[in-house]
């Protein structure tokens, strides 16, 4: 089915140590793909996108390239810092405009 | 400019009572989504209002139901409660025609069905 798996958490790192969450979707076609992140006590939040096969997103040090053949958009940061704590969540856009989920990773940064 | 601010933060109900929680979009943004998230899962889509009618609308019973106020406000309303619709609901809104899949989260209202 049309669906969005990520891999389970809490991913637990220590401070400038190099992140991964994995993401991998399914669809018809090629989709948008989005990260989200919800920091504690607070609401969901964009963190990037990308709109077609090859293209990278980023911010805030996060990067995450639409892999077309493997699809997937995994989600990277060469150092990570306590304040990256947070959920995060993968999106795919779907037909319809409306956003399918993963169910989230939690990340926990110990200093 | 406000950003998307959601009420109550959080409430209690029982079974069979009827709930309402609102939502105030960012300021510019027309259109408004609702989504209900279940603890340790990914939110999933209720409905969207853009212009006061629904557009679009997720796999949720019909006693999930929803308006939009001509200022772009919302409210979502969900009857004879059962014990699964304990979540937390959020809205999220964004900008005229935009199907984009940017949206912009209120902080969402949590929900829990006794």
């Amino acid at each position: 089915g049309n669906s969005v798996t990520q891999m389970e958490g809490p991913v637990t790192l220590s401070e400038e140590a190099f992140l991964t969450i994995n993401c991998t979707y399914t669809a018809t076609g090629y989709p948008s793909l989005f990260w989200y992140v919800q920091y504690p006590g607070e609401g969901l939040q964009l963190l990037l996108k990308a709109t077609k096969a090859d293209d990278k997103g980023s911010n805030k040090g996060f990067e995450a390239t639409y892999r077309k053949e493997t699809t997937s958009f995994h989600l990277e940061k060469g150092s990570v810092q306590v304040s990256d704590s947070a959920v995060y969540f993968c999106a795919r856009l779907d037909s319809n405009y409306q956003l399918i989920w993963g169910a989230g990773t939690k990340l926990i940064i110990k200093p | 400019e406000t950003g998307v601010t959601q009420s109550p933060t959080h409430l209690i109900k029982t079974r069979g009572q009827q709930v309402t929680l609102r939502c105030s979009s960012q300021s510019g943004h027309n259109t408004v989504s609702w989504y209900q998230q279940a603890l340790g899962q990914g939110p999933q889509f209720i409905f969207q209002y853009y212009r006061e009618e629904e557009n679009g609308r997720g796999n949720f019973p019909p006693r999930f139901s929803g308006l939009q106020f001509p200022n772009y406000s919302s409210e979502l309303n969900v009857n004879a409660l059962e014990l699964d619709d304990s979540a937390l609901y959020l809205c999220a809104s964004s900008p005229e025609g935009a199907n984009t899949g940017e949206l912009f989260f209120g902080e969402g209202s949590r929900l829990t069905v006794l």
